[in-house]
C-alpha cells in the first residue's frame, strides 16, 4: 500500500514569497490533515478535510494561508506571503475516516523562510 | 484548548534498559491515545495505540492507560539503539468538529547508549 506522498521534500523562500505544498493522500482514505511543526515542539494541526469539506480550521492563519482538497483527494496547501516564523516542517497525513482511527503521516515538507 | 503534556527529556537509558515515557491530558473527553516515533529528520510513525484503561502490549512496547488520572505512559523494554528517537503523544477528542483531531505533545527525546 502506497504511502502518504507529500512533494516538494524541502524549499527555501524569501520573506513575502509565496509558496506551495502539495499532498497525495493513501488512497480510500476520506481524512485528510495538514500539520504545522516548529523544530521541538510537536505537530500542531492547522486545517482538517473530511472528503473534500473542511471539517476544522480554526488554527489555521487564514490571513495568510489557505489549503483545498479538490475532488476529495490531493490537497494543497499555500503560504502567500511567507513569513520568518513559518519556517517550520508541513506534515500531511490521512486516516480512512474521522474519529478514533489512526493517521498516517507523509515525509513532511521542511521550509525554511529568510 | 486541549493540553497534552510530556515528561521533559531528553531520556537516556543504557541498552537492555526499560525506557519509562510518561503523558498527561488536560480534556477528560478524551477517548483515542497513540504513542508515534519520530526519528530526526523524518515524519512521525504510529508504534502504539491505546482506547480502554489497562495495559497493552506489542512486542517490546507496552502502551498503559488510566483515564481517571488521566495518565498514559509507553514503556519499551529491552532498550535498543535503534529506539533513540523522539516519542510523540497524541490524543484525540471525537466532540463535533474536533473529530479525529489530533493533539500532540512536545515529545520526549530519548537516547539509548551502548
Amino acid at each position: 500500500e502506497a504511502g502518504v506522498a507529500q512533494s516538494p521534500r524541502y524549499k527555501i523562500i524569501e520573506k513575502r514569497q509565496s509558496v506551495a505544498f502539495w499532498c497525495n493522500p493513501i488512497s480510500g482514505h476520506a481524512t485528510l490533515y495538514w500539520y504545522q511543526q516548529i523544530l521541538g515542539q510537536g505537530p500542531k494541526l492547522l486545517i482538517q478535510f473530511q472528503n473534500n469539506g473542511v471539517v476544522d480550521d480554526s488554527q489555521l492563519p487564514k490571513d495568510r494561508f489557505s489549503a483545498e482538497r479538490l475532488k476529495g483527494v490531493d490537497s494543497t496547501l499555500k503560504i502567500q506571503p511567507a513569513k520568518l516564523e513559518d519556517s517550520a516542517v508541513y506534515l500531511c497525513a490521512s486516516s480512512p475516516v474521522g474519529g478514533n482511527t489512526e493517521a498516517f503521516f507523509g515525509q513532511g515538507t521542511r521550509l525554511t523562510v529568510v | 484548548q486541549k493540553e497534552v503534556e510530556q515528561n521533559s527529556g531528553p531520556l537516556s537509558v543504557p541498552e537492555g534498559a526499560i525506557a519509562s515515557l510518561n503523558c498527561t491530558y488536560s480534556d477528560r473527553g478524551s477517548q483515542s491515545f497513540f504513542w508515534y516515533r519520530q526519528y530526526s529528520g523524518k515524519s512521525p510513525e504510529l508504534i502504539m495505540s491505546i482506547y480502554s484503561n489497562g495495559d497493552k502490549e506489542d512486542g517490546r512496547f507496552t502502551a498503559q492507560l488510566n483515564k481517571a488520572s488521566q495518565y498514559v505512559s509507553l514503556l519499551i523494554r529491552d532498550s535498543q539503539p535503534s529506539d533513540s528517537a523522539t516519542y510523540l503523544c497524541a490524543v484525540t477528542v471525537d466532540r463535533g468538529s474536533t473529530l479525529g483531531r489530533l493533539y500532540f505533545g512536545r515529545g520526549t527525546q530519548l537516547t539509548v547508549w551502548p
